[in-house]
């Protein structure tokens, strides 16, 4: 049972678009990750939020933890090429150390 | 720092064959993870252990075994492989941190095929 669903599950757009990736689930968790994963590498680390309606930016990236804590959002602003790559939410809850990873969106930008 | 290597890069191995995928790290992390990912998928838990001794298991440990005898290594061990084992491995490693999650850093991957 997958219990980090993301949506869309692909993506593709021109250069300059605007999109948003959503990462929902029926449980609470105490804080939530994105990722962002290249062709044959890891993922790597790109927000933690940890606050019911915490939002964080990071240059063209904004992070959104729901209010209750059960979902997220990651808006990119005039995507660009290097934005290309697997996007991944993994939540974490309280007093466990293991990490749940959503199903993934595979974003594409075209030049 | 190397953070987090893994070997090999890349293997096959025949149905019923055993082996064992290596994972270290220098960053002195007490938490460690073995997660599997298929095509076009995110990652699946295997086993993870929160420090040298112990260990428990993810979502998918049928197959697969794990051993933490020092904080630096945390290997894999999958015995009589089957096809449904084909999939890319990742390990990863994060610091202890209370209440939130930390920060995972991941290996470059094992690609696995069993045929």
């Amino acid at each position: 049972t997958q219990l980090l669903e993301q949506s869309p599950q692909f993506l593709s757009i021109q250069e300059g678009e605007n999109l948003t990736v959503y990462c929902n689930s029926s449980s609470v968790f105490s804080s939530l990750q994105w990722y962002r994963q290249e062709p044959g590498e890891g993922p790597v680390l790109l927000v933690t939020v940890v606050t019911g309606g915490e939002v964080k930016k990071l240059k063209r990236l904004t992070f959104q933890f729901g209010d209750a804590r059960k979902d997220s959002s990651l808006h990119i602003t005039a995507a660009q090429p290097g934005d290309t790559g697997l996007y991944l939410c993994a939540g974490g809850r309280l007093g466990t150390y293991k990490y749940i990873f959503g199903t993934g969106t595979r974003l594409k930008v075209l030049a | 720092n190397a953070g987090v290597t893994q070997t090999p890069k890349f293997r096959i191995l025949k149905i019923g064959q055993s082996m064992t995928l290596q994972c270290t790290q220098d960053m002195n992390h007490n938490y460690m993870y073995w997660y599997r990912q298929d095509p076009g998928m995110g990652l699946k838990l295997i086993y993870y252990s929160v420090g040298a001794g112990i260990t428990d298991k993810g979502e998918v440990p049928n197959g697969y075994n794990v051993s933490r005898s020092t904080t630096e290594d945390f290997p894999l061990r999958l015995e009589l492989a089957a096809p449904s084992q084909t999939s890319v491995y990742f390990c990863a490693s994060s610091e202890a941190r209370t209440g939130v999650l930390g920060e995972q850093y991941f290996g470059p991957g094992t690609r696995l095929t069993v045929t």
